[in-house]
């Protein structure tokens, strides 16, 4: 199975307050795992990626961090969240030897 | 820091093929050519991926140019359903890529 768990799908969160979505992944051990933000009518951006445990690569400065606490499982937080939070947040994996990655349904973010 | 360029929308009327374009002309050797779709509010869905030959699977086709500089997914008899923004995008397999996309095509399909 190439399932991806990701939730909540929709999330509503006031300006200041802390965020926690977490992915979590099925199907081969040791993934390339990733989390990207879409906000409206734009592309697809990507924000972190990890080729294992407690590796995590950022790709844009920003308010948000990554975490793999372990090897199936891939946290996107942030302390205070700011309006430009707002987005469509997306999980996916790829492992050796994978033809394609997967992406999850993602979480649709409104920070109000 | 997308290495594909692709027209920012077209149309397509339905039951007829949609052609859609895609520039890559600083691909490496060992990079395939993916091509995505997205719905709106869903997450990507894979399509057809290559290297250098033209592949085709029950979904659609993709012809990579001889130079492999660019290519074209072609979905044979489009629905309003492949209504959808398609991506492009290069990487190489294995174990540590870094999977980036552009901006994408607007396909939209009219009945």
């Amino acid at each position: 199975s190439q399932t991806i768990h990701q939730w909540p799908a929709t999330l509503v969160q006031p300006v200041g307050s802390p965020l926690s979505l977490e992915c979590t992944v099925e199907g081969t051990s040791n993934p390339n795992l990733y989390w990207y933000r879409q906000a409206a009518g734009r592309g697809l951006q990507l924000l972190f990626y990890s080729v294992g445990i407690g590796q995590i690569s950022s790709e844009v400065p920003q308010n948000l961090s990554a975490s793999r606490p372990q090897d199936r499982q891939f946290i996107l937080s942030s302390k205070k969240l700011l309006l430009s939070d707002s987005g469509f947040y997306l999980c996916a994996r790829a492992g050796i030897g994978d033809t394609e990655a997967f992406f999850g349904q993602g979480t649709r973010l409104t920070v109000v | 820091d997308a290495k594909t360029t692709q027209p920012p929308s077209m149309d397509c009327a339905e039951g007829r093929a949609a052609n859609l374009p895609c520039n890559h002309s600083t691909i490496s050797g060992n990079e395939y050519v993916y091509w995505y779709r997205q719905i709106h509010s869903q997450g990507p869905q894979y399509i057809i991926h290559g290297l250098k030959n033209n592949e085709t699977n029950e979904m659609a086709s993709l012809i990579i140019t001889e130079d492999r500089k660019s290519s074209t997914l072609i979905l044979p008899h489009a629905t309003l359903r492949d209504t959808a923004v398609y991506y492009c995008i290069v990487f190489s397999g294995g174990s540590n890529y870094k999977l980036t996309f552009g901006k994408g095509t607007l396909l939209t399909v009219n009945p």
